[in-house]
Protein backbone atom coordinates (compact mmCIF):
# COMPACT_ATOMS: atom_id res chain seq x y z
CA UNK A 1 0.00 0.00 0.00
CA UNK A 2 1.15 3.35 -0.83
CA UNK A 3 0.79 6.34 1.33
CA UNK A 4 1.90 9.23 2.89
CA UNK A 5 2.07 11.31 5.82
CA UNK A 6 2.50 14.89 6.41
CA UNK A 7 2.17 15.11 10.66
CA UNK A 8 2.60 18.59 10.83
CA UNK A 9 -1.03 19.93 10.40
CA UNK A 10 0.02 23.85 10.52
CA UNK A 11 3.21 25.62 11.12
CA UNK A 12 3.59 29.31 12.32
CA UNK A 13 6.94 31.29 11.81
CA UNK A 14 8.04 34.73 11.72
CA UNK A 15 9.23 35.79 8.62
CA UNK A 16 13.07 35.43 7.68
CA UNK A 17 12.84 32.07 9.93
CA UNK A 18 13.73 29.04 8.38
CA UNK A 19 11.55 26.09 8.21
CA UNK A 20 11.21 22.52 7.71
CA UNK A 21 8.16 20.42 6.24
CA UNK A 22 8.19 17.03 6.82
CA UNK A 23 7.59 14.21 4.54
CA UNK A 24 7.35 10.56 4.89
CA UNK A 25 6.12 7.66 2.64
CA UNK A 26 5.43 3.96 2.76
CA UNK A 27 5.67 1.94 -0.35
CA UNK A 28 6.95 -1.36 -1.55
CA UNK A 29 8.22 -0.08 -4.86
CA UNK A 30 12.04 -0.10 -5.57
CA UNK A 31 10.91 2.90 -8.05
CA UNK A 32 8.66 5.61 -7.70
CA UNK A 33 8.55 9.00 -7.70
CA UNK A 34 7.93 12.21 -4.82
CA UNK A 35 6.92 15.46 -5.72
CA UNK A 36 6.02 18.49 -3.77
CA UNK A 37 3.42 21.56 -4.29
CA UNK A 38 2.74 24.40 -3.09
CA UNK A 39 -1.37 25.53 -2.85
CA UNK A 40 -1.64 29.46 -2.19
CA UNK A 41 -4.72 31.36 -0.37
CA UNK A 42 -5.99 31.60 -4.02
CA UNK A 43 -6.43 27.85 -4.31
CA UNK A 44 -4.79 26.74 -7.70
CA UNK A 45 -1.94 24.09 -7.02
CA UNK A 46 1.25 24.54 -8.17
CA UNK A 47 4.37 22.09 -8.95
CA UNK A 48 7.37 22.38 -7.06
CA UNK A 49 9.65 19.52 -7.56
CA UNK A 50 9.96 15.68 -8.96
CA UNK A 51 12.22 13.43 -7.12
CA UNK A 52 12.45 10.07 -8.31
CA UNK A 53 13.80 6.93 -6.26
CA UNK A 54 17.18 6.59 -7.49
CA UNK A 55 17.78 9.85 -6.92
CA UNK A 56 18.81 11.15 -3.63
CA UNK A 57 21.01 14.20 -4.47
CA UNK A 58 19.81 17.17 -2.17
CA UNK A 59 18.43 19.66 -4.38
CA UNK A 60 18.43 23.45 -3.98
CA UNK A 61 16.52 25.82 -5.80
CA UNK A 62 17.04 29.57 -4.61
CA UNK A 63 15.28 29.60 -0.93
CA UNK A 64 14.00 25.86 -1.57
CA UNK A 65 15.81 22.65 -0.72
CA UNK A 66 14.78 18.96 -0.60
CA UNK A 67 16.00 16.42 1.52
CA UNK A 68 15.43 13.08 -0.03
CA UNK A 69 16.73 10.23 2.18
CA UNK A 70 15.06 6.33 1.52
CA UNK A 71 17.02 4.52 4.43
CA UNK A 72 14.25 7.15 6.44
CA UNK A 73 11.48 7.17 3.92
CA UNK A 74 11.70 10.73 3.71
CA UNK A 75 11.29 14.04 1.42
CA UNK A 76 11.67 16.64 3.40
CA UNK A 77 11.07 20.26 2.32
CA UNK A 78 12.99 23.35 3.46
CA UNK A 79 12.70 26.97 2.87
CA UNK A 80 15.19 29.36 3.82
CA UNK A 81 14.66 33.05 5.10
CA UNK A 82 10.82 32.65 5.09
CA UNK A 83 9.10 35.50 3.06
CA UNK A 84 5.26 36.04 3.83
CA UNK A 85 4.44 35.10 0.10
CA UNK A 86 5.75 31.93 0.85
CA UNK A 87 2.30 31.22 3.08
CA UNK A 88 0.33 28.30 1.47
CA UNK A 89 -0.63 24.54 1.91
CA UNK A 90 2.12 22.42 0.90
CA UNK A 91 1.78 19.06 -0.24
CA UNK A 92 3.91 15.78 -0.55
CA UNK A 93 2.92 13.20 -2.89
CA UNK A 94 3.60 9.61 -4.26
CA UNK A 95 3.78 8.11 -7.50
CA UNK A 96 4.53 4.65 -8.21
CA UNK A 97 6.41 3.72 -11.63
CA UNK A 98 4.23 3.08 -14.61
CA UNK A 99 1.06 3.71 -12.93
CA UNK A 100 -1.40 6.41 -12.70
CA UNK A 101 -1.92 6.95 -9.50
CA UNK A 102 -1.32 9.94 -7.10
CA UNK A 103 -0.90 9.67 -3.38
CA UNK A 104 -1.06 12.85 -1.42
CA UNK A 105 -0.77 13.30 1.89
CA UNK A 106 -2.63 15.36 3.73
CA UNK A 107 -0.52 18.91 3.70
CA UNK A 108 1.03 21.26 5.95
CA UNK A 109 -0.21 24.90 6.31
CA UNK A 110 2.70 27.33 6.85
CA UNK A 111 2.01 30.97 7.89
CA UNK A 112 4.58 33.29 7.39
CA UNK A 113 4.09 36.48 9.53
CA UNK A 114 5.86 39.50 9.10
CA UNK B 1 -1.87 27.56 -24.03
CA UNK B 2 -4.66 28.02 -21.67
CA UNK B 3 -3.42 24.88 -19.80
CA UNK B 4 -5.72 23.14 -17.78
CA UNK B 5 -9.87 24.46 -17.79
CA UNK B 6 -12.39 23.93 -15.24
CA UNK B 7 -15.87 25.02 -15.23
CA UNK B 8 -17.48 25.94 -13.44
CA UNK B 9 -15.83 27.73 -10.41
CA UNK B 10 -18.47 27.42 -8.08
CA UNK B 11 -21.80 25.36 -8.09
CA UNK B 12 -24.56 24.77 -5.46
CA UNK B 13 -26.51 21.96 -5.66
CA UNK B 14 -29.37 20.13 -3.92
CA UNK B 15 -29.28 16.72 -2.77
CA UNK B 16 -30.27 14.50 -5.41
CA UNK B 17 -29.61 16.09 -8.16
CA UNK B 18 -26.72 15.77 -11.12
CA UNK B 19 -24.42 17.66 -12.79
CA UNK B 20 -21.21 17.41 -15.25
CA UNK B 21 -17.94 19.27 -14.22
CA UNK B 22 -15.72 20.18 -17.26
CA UNK B 23 -12.19 20.09 -17.51
CA UNK B 24 -10.23 20.75 -21.14
CA UNK B 25 -6.40 20.94 -21.58
CA UNK B 26 -4.92 22.11 -24.80
CA UNK B 27 -1.68 20.23 -24.15
CA UNK B 28 -2.17 17.30 -25.98
CA UNK B 29 -1.75 15.45 -22.85
CA UNK B 30 -3.03 11.99 -22.76
CA UNK B 31 -3.20 11.54 -18.92
CA UNK B 32 -5.90 13.75 -16.82
CA UNK B 33 -7.25 12.48 -13.54
CA UNK B 34 -9.70 14.30 -11.18
CA UNK B 35 -9.23 14.57 -7.42
CA UNK B 36 -11.18 15.97 -5.06
CA UNK B 37 -10.07 18.11 -2.06
CA UNK B 38 -11.38 17.55 1.56
CA UNK B 39 -10.37 19.29 4.60
CA UNK B 40 -7.58 17.19 6.58
CA UNK B 41 -7.70 15.23 4.20
CA UNK B 42 -5.59 16.40 0.70
CA UNK B 43 -6.36 14.82 -2.46
CA UNK B 44 -7.81 11.84 -3.45
CA UNK B 45 -8.55 10.18 -6.69
CA UNK B 46 -11.67 9.99 -8.21
CA UNK B 47 -11.13 8.83 -11.75
CA UNK B 48 -8.36 9.04 -13.93
CA UNK B 49 -7.87 8.40 -18.20
CA UNK B 50 -4.58 7.03 -19.94
CA UNK B 51 -5.99 8.37 -23.18
CA UNK B 52 -8.98 8.86 -25.27
CA UNK B 53 -11.70 5.80 -24.51
CA UNK B 54 -9.90 4.79 -21.62
CA UNK B 55 -10.91 5.15 -18.51
CA UNK B 56 -10.35 3.78 -15.27
CA UNK B 57 -11.00 4.44 -11.01
CA UNK B 58 -9.16 5.93 -8.80
CA UNK B 59 -9.46 5.77 -4.35
CA UNK B 60 -13.25 7.13 -4.15
CA UNK B 61 -14.91 6.24 -7.40
CA UNK B 62 -18.10 6.38 -6.06
CA UNK B 63 -21.02 8.19 -7.31
CA UNK B 64 -19.10 9.60 -10.08
CA UNK B 65 -19.01 8.90 -13.63
CA UNK B 66 -15.86 9.70 -16.29
CA UNK B 67 -15.62 9.30 -19.83
CA UNK B 68 -13.31 10.75 -22.41
CA UNK B 69 -14.19 10.55 -26.01
CA UNK B 70 -11.65 13.36 -26.73
CA UNK B 71 -7.99 14.27 -26.07
CA UNK B 72 -8.80 17.10 -24.88
CA UNK B 73 -11.49 17.09 -22.59
CA UNK B 74 -12.46 14.92 -19.38
CA UNK B 75 -15.88 15.42 -17.29
CA UNK B 76 -16.87 13.91 -14.38
CA UNK B 77 -20.77 13.56 -14.03
CA UNK B 78 -21.76 13.64 -10.47
CA UNK B 79 -24.83 11.07 -10.97
CA UNK B 80 -26.95 11.57 -7.63
CA UNK B 81 -25.29 14.30 -5.50
CA UNK B 82 -25.28 13.95 -2.19
CA UNK B 83 -23.78 16.51 0.66
CA UNK B 84 -20.76 14.34 1.25
CA UNK B 85 -19.63 15.12 -2.24
CA UNK B 86 -19.27 18.78 -1.09
CA UNK B 87 -15.84 19.11 -1.84
CA UNK B 88 -13.04 21.43 -4.14
CA UNK B 89 -12.82 19.71 -7.51
CA UNK B 90 -9.48 19.69 -9.08
CA UNK B 91 -8.66 18.32 -12.69
CA UNK B 92 -5.20 17.43 -13.63
CA UNK B 93 -3.36 16.22 -16.70
CA UNK B 94 -0.14 15.51 -18.16
CA UNK B 95 1.52 13.74 -21.26
CA UNK B 96 1.59 10.03 -19.40
CA UNK B 97 1.52 8.57 -16.41
CA UNK B 98 4.93 7.50 -14.70
CA UNK B 99 6.85 10.07 -13.76
CA UNK B 100 5.02 13.15 -15.57
CA UNK B 101 4.32 15.96 -13.38
CA UNK B 102 0.64 16.79 -13.31
CA UNK B 103 -0.38 20.26 -14.09
CA UNK B 104 -3.62 21.38 -12.13
CA UNK B 105 -6.76 23.14 -13.09
CA UNK B 106 -7.70 25.81 -11.04
CA UNK B 107 -9.77 24.02 -9.38
CA UNK B 108 -13.90 23.57 -9.01
CA UNK B 109 -16.03 24.43 -5.55
CA UNK B 110 -19.05 22.48 -5.29
CA UNK B 111 -21.79 22.68 -2.41
CA UNK B 112 -24.33 19.96 -2.13
CA UNK B 113 -27.25 21.03 0.03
Amino acid sequence: AQKVTQAQTEISVVEKEDVTLDCVYETRDTTYYLFWYKQPPSGELVFLIRRNSFDEQNEISGRYSWNFQKSTSSFNFTITASQVVDSAVYFCALMQYNFNKFYFGSGTKLNVKP
Amino acid sequence: NAGVTQTPKFQVLKTGQSMTLQCAQDMNHEYMSWYRQDPGMGLRLIHYSVGAGITDQGEVPNGYNVSRSTTEDFPLRLLSAAPSQTSVYFCASSYGGGAETQYFGPGTRLLVL
